[in-house]
């Protein structure tokens, strides 16, 4: 079946403005997480959804970040007044859900901020 | 705070050699841990899992070892190519929500 897909793959945008990030996870999978991998940085939890649950917001950055997941399958991460320090690949993951399960990732979002 | 480190940060070997990669974590409450590959612009491709009860796993030409109570893991390649050639990262599975967090990486560049 198919992956994880994630749209778009590349986003361009000036700094001030707002972006929206979407996630498709695999059929069936419950667990849906978001991370950024910045330069230097390394790869970093941001989001983590887990069926109806409350969200685990722990990792966000601060509060112009946002994010949501619809029925239980397609998430979007939304970023208001972004930042040149925004500029990352976005990545997100499904699992079956859970439990600590193996984690499927799709091919990320590279946000670049002017 | 859970952290993880990988080394080296690069490496470059001529095809056909055997090669490590380390990677080691600060707690060991862990629930497993992940080597996963990376292609230039492309997501991760989960290679390996292990479970914390887990000494080693193996696919293929690919064997990782786990040693919890030390908080260090290995990756071991064998018979490498240059198909083989991407940055390799290990993570640990942590917490009530089953994070991943990784290490920065290893590049590896595999020389016909």
């Amino acid at each position: 079946g198919a992956g994880v897909s994630q749209s778009p793959s590349n986003k361009v945008t000036e700094k001030g403005k707002d972006v929206e990030l979407r996630c498709d996870p695999i059929s069936g999978h419950t667990a849906l997480y978001w991370y950024r991998q910045s330069l230097g940085q390394g790869l970093e939890f941001l989001i983590y959804f887990q069926g109806n649950s409350a969200p685990d917001k722990s990792g966000l950055p601060s509060d112009r970040f946002s994010a949501e997941r619809t029925g239980g399958s397609v998430s979007t991460l939304t970023i208001q007044r972004t930042q040149q320090e925004d500029s990352a690949v976005y990545l997100c993951a499904s699992s079956q859900g859970g439990g600590p399960d193996t984690q499927y990732f799709g091919p990320g979002t590279r946000l670049t901020v002017l | 705070k859970q952290e993880v480190t990988q080394i080296p940060a690069a490496l470059s070997v001529p095809e056909g050699e055997n090669l490590v990669l380390n990677c080691s974590f600060t707690d060991s409450a862990i629930y497993n841990l992940q080597w996963f590959r990376q292609d230039p612009g492309k997501g991760l491709t989960s290679l390996l899992l292990i479970q914390s009860s887990q000494r080693e796993q193996t696919s293929g030409r690919l064997n990782a070892s786990l040693d919890k109570s030390s908080g260090r893991s290995t990756l071991y390649i064998a018979a490498s190519q240059p198909g083989d050639s991407a940055t390799y990262l290990c993570a640990v599975t942590g917490g009530s929500n089953y994070k991943l967090t990784f290490g920065k990486g290893t590049l590896l560049t595999v020389n016909p």
